[in-house]
């Protein structure tokens, strides 16, 4: 059964380093998002991409954060300059039908020191 | 704005036992309804989902109805068992946005043997 991928699985980095999440989404899916889940806390939206482009963004996706689609498969989230609040568990997602919902990858633990 | 409440947990249950998570949901439209499901050390799997209203969902032994009359959503199982034990997620999207889904903020379960 194909699966969203993520890598890596736990990334430790200093406040103020830039950062890069990585996901393989879905082959055929063409919705594509990020969320984070801050350990004991909901699961948050921050981004959703579609067509090559942001379709949508929450209040917590400001400046310091970027996407990209490099390539055919890889979808990244980028943090400029990360800050000791942006520790927590970043999730991809990935979807075909939306509104039947998507489908996740485990996870980056990212924890910033 | 849209939200999602479920009970407050930990949730434990001996084994067999059966189980309901409530969830009521505010939204405007006509979202779809989702229940996601995340393993201890895993990422969030898509458990079951109902798109419009009197829809029911289920998947490995649960269920849940979309009921637009009370905005709820409930999980139930009839008779749950250890390897049920996770964090259960109610979440919707609201129809207009392409799967940016808000989550409730999970529900522990516990299943003793």
């Amino acid at each position: 059964e194909p699966e969203v991928t993520q890598t890596p699985s736990h990334q430790v980095t200093q406040m103020g380093q830039e950062v890069i999440l990585r996901c393989v989404p879905i082959s055929n899916h063409l919705y594509f998002y990020w969320y984070r889940q801050i350990l004991g806390q909901k699961v948050e939206f921050l981004v959703s991409f579609y067509n090559n482009e942001i379709s949508e963004k929450s209040e917590i996706f400001d400046d310091q954060f970027s996407v990209e689609r490099p390539d055919g498969s890889n979808f990244t989230l980028k943090i400029r300059s990360t800050k000791l609040e942006d520790s927590a568990m970043y999730f991809c997602a990935s979807s075909d039908r939306p509104i039947a919902g998507v489908l996740f990858g485990p996870g980056t633990r990212l924890t910033v020191l | 704005g849209n939200s999602v409440t479920q009970m407050e947990g930990p949730v434990t249950l001996s084994e067999e036992a059966f189980l309901t998570i409530n969830c009521t949901y505010t939204a405007t439209g006509y979202p779809s309804l989702f229940w996601y499901v995340q393993y201890p050390g895993e990422g969030l799997q898509l458990l079951l989902k109902a798109t419009k209203a009197d829809d029911k969902g289920s998947n490995k032994g649960f269920e849940a109805t979309y009921r637009k009359e009370t905005t709820s959503f409930h999980l139930e199982k009839g008779s749950v068992q250890v390897s049920d034990s996770a964090v259960y997620f109610c979440a919707l999207s609201d129809g207009r946005s392409q799967g940016n889904l808000i989550f409730g903020k999970g529900t522990k379960l516990s299943v003793k043997p």
